[in-house]
């Protein structure tokens, strides 16, 4: 069955330093990847979708990486700040309607 | 929030008793999702829509039935609530114009069932 993992145990970053999450998937082969952030008490937000032709996607101070020989995405905040801190959820999707959500890293930006 | 409501925003009920819970969408979007939430487990899908009276089931689709007469609305119906089913019930949309895919969530429905 289709697996996707992300890191279970937070991560902890000093504020300035780049984060960075990764996302590995198995069993299947993704047509695009989403990545989105959720804080407490709230629904997921969208911030990236990188495609499977693409290499890396940037927005600001976050760029996203699609390897799908290695099936795995990595997630990186630069710059990071303490509001950069919640859940980062990361999606692969075969192309149809739906999408498959892994469980999420908490990352914890450290003033 | 792109313009989705989820009522009502709480709700604590008996094991047994019928729940509704609706979604409502002014963006015009053609795709609605039902998910649930739980630790341990994340977001998972129930059921999803796209179209007027079109739905499909998700992974955890046992127990659920769902409705959609119009585009913007969307309800969830628990026939008989067990305690198994006590989560956080998310909404979401995709399909409009700024991308096919990227989904918007609703505020979320905290469900307990005693």
């Amino acid at each position: 069955s289709q697996k996707i993992e992300q890191n279970s145990e937070a991560l902890n970053i000093q504020e300035g330093k780049t984060a960075t999450l990764t996302c590995n998937y198995t069993n299947y082969s993704p047509a695009y990847l989403q990545w989105y952030r959720q804080d407490p008490g709230r629904g997921p937000v969208f911030l990236l979708l990188i495609r499977e032709n693409e290499k890396e996607k940037r927005k600001e101070r976050l760029k996203v990486t699609f390897d799908t020989t290695l099936k795995q995405s990595l997630f990186h905040i630069t710059a990071s700040q303490p509001a950069d801190s919640a859940t980062y959820l990361c999606a692969p999707s075969g192309g149809d309607d739906k999408i498959i959500f892994g469980k999420g890293t908490r990352l914890h930006i450290l003033p | 929030d792109a313009g989705i409501t989820q009522s009502p925003r709480h709700k604590v009920t008996e094991t047994g008793t019928p729940v509704t819970l609706r979604c409502h969408q002014t963006e015009n979007h053609r795709y609605m999702y039902w998910y649930r939430q739980d630790p341990g487990h994340g977001l998972r899908l129930i059921h999803y829509s796209y179209g007027v009276k079109d739905t499909d089931k998700g992974e955890v689709s046992d127990g659920y039935s769902v409705s959609r007469s119009k585009t913007e609305d969307f309800l969830l119906t628990l026939e008989s609530a067990t305690s198994s089913q006590t989560s956080v019930y998310f909404c979401a949309i995709s399909g409009g114009l700024t991308g096919a895919y990227e989904q918007y969530f609703g505020p979320g429905t905290r469900l307990t069932v005693t």
